[in-house]
């Protein structure tokens, strides 16, 4: 069964410490995507992964960093986060493709709060 | 730049009736892919229908349709006779190519929709 893992569930971390969340999955997927969803915002993208050591700012990038250092993985980092980083924050990947239609896949989300 | 407006926030329908869902885009490229994902209460995201820019049909998937007009940019999905476990979020979606090859993927901010007795 195909999958999208991310590392946690549910968080809460303090204002200033740094966060780490970590997406995996196992399909060998060269696009990877971090997204904040938020009550009538929608899913807003943060950051996106082609490629390993690749990445390319999503649509709201600032507070934000990633990491792509093996191709299952794609981790997202507040350096310091702060309570309007409170939001829930959803991983998905899928096949490169060139407008010919593939599956995305996602995870099953990571609740953080920040206090 | 690549843009999805859903300006629908809530949709309310009665049941066995159809519903539609507007879904307009922008962007630049030639070639694209636009989706319809579905979201209920629990959280996780189904997938309904994709429909290429090429394709000149409008995609079909059982009760859901995508009414594609590529002139006027606009994706909207048609519900065939509702039911209530159709009460969810609806997100509408759209992969461009960017420079270098890979692929960026925008979603819309959403319409929440009920279905009703």
């Amino acid at each position: 069964d195909v999958k999208v893992t991310q590392s946690s569930r549910y968080l809460v971390k303090r204002t200033g410490e740094k966060v780490f969340l970590e997406c995996v999955q196992d399909m060998d997927h060269e696009n990877m995507f971090w997204y904040r969803q938020d009550p009538g915002l929608g899913l807003r993208l943060i950051y996106f992964s082609y490629d390993v050591k690749m990445k390319e700012k999503g649509d709201i990038p600032e507070g934000y960093s990633v990491s792509r250092e093996k191709k299952e993985r794609f981790s997202l980092i507040l350096e310091s986060a702060s309570t309007n980083q409170t939001s829930m924050y959803l991983c998905a990947s899928s096949r490169l493709d060139r407008g010919y239609g593939n599956t995305i896949y996602f995870g099953e989300g990571s609740w953080l709060t920040v206090v | 730049a690549q843009k999805i407006t859903q300006t629908q926030p809530g949709m309310f329908v009665q049941e066995k009736e159809a519903v539609t869902l507007d879904c307009t885009y922008d962007t630049s490229d030639q070639s694209y892919g636009l989706f319809w994902y579905k979201q209920p209460s629990s959280g996780e995201m189904i997938f309904l229908i994709y429909q290429g820019s090429y394709d000149e049909q409008n995609a079909t998937e059982g009760r859901y349709s995508l009414n594609f007009q590529k002139a006027r940019k606009s994706a909207n999905l048609v519900i065939s006779a509702s039911q209530l476990g159709d009460s969810a979020m609806y997100f509408c979606a759209m992969r461009g190519v960017v420079t270098g090859g890979g692929n960026k993927l925008t979603f819309g901010t959403g319409t929440q929709l009920k279905v009703e007795l």
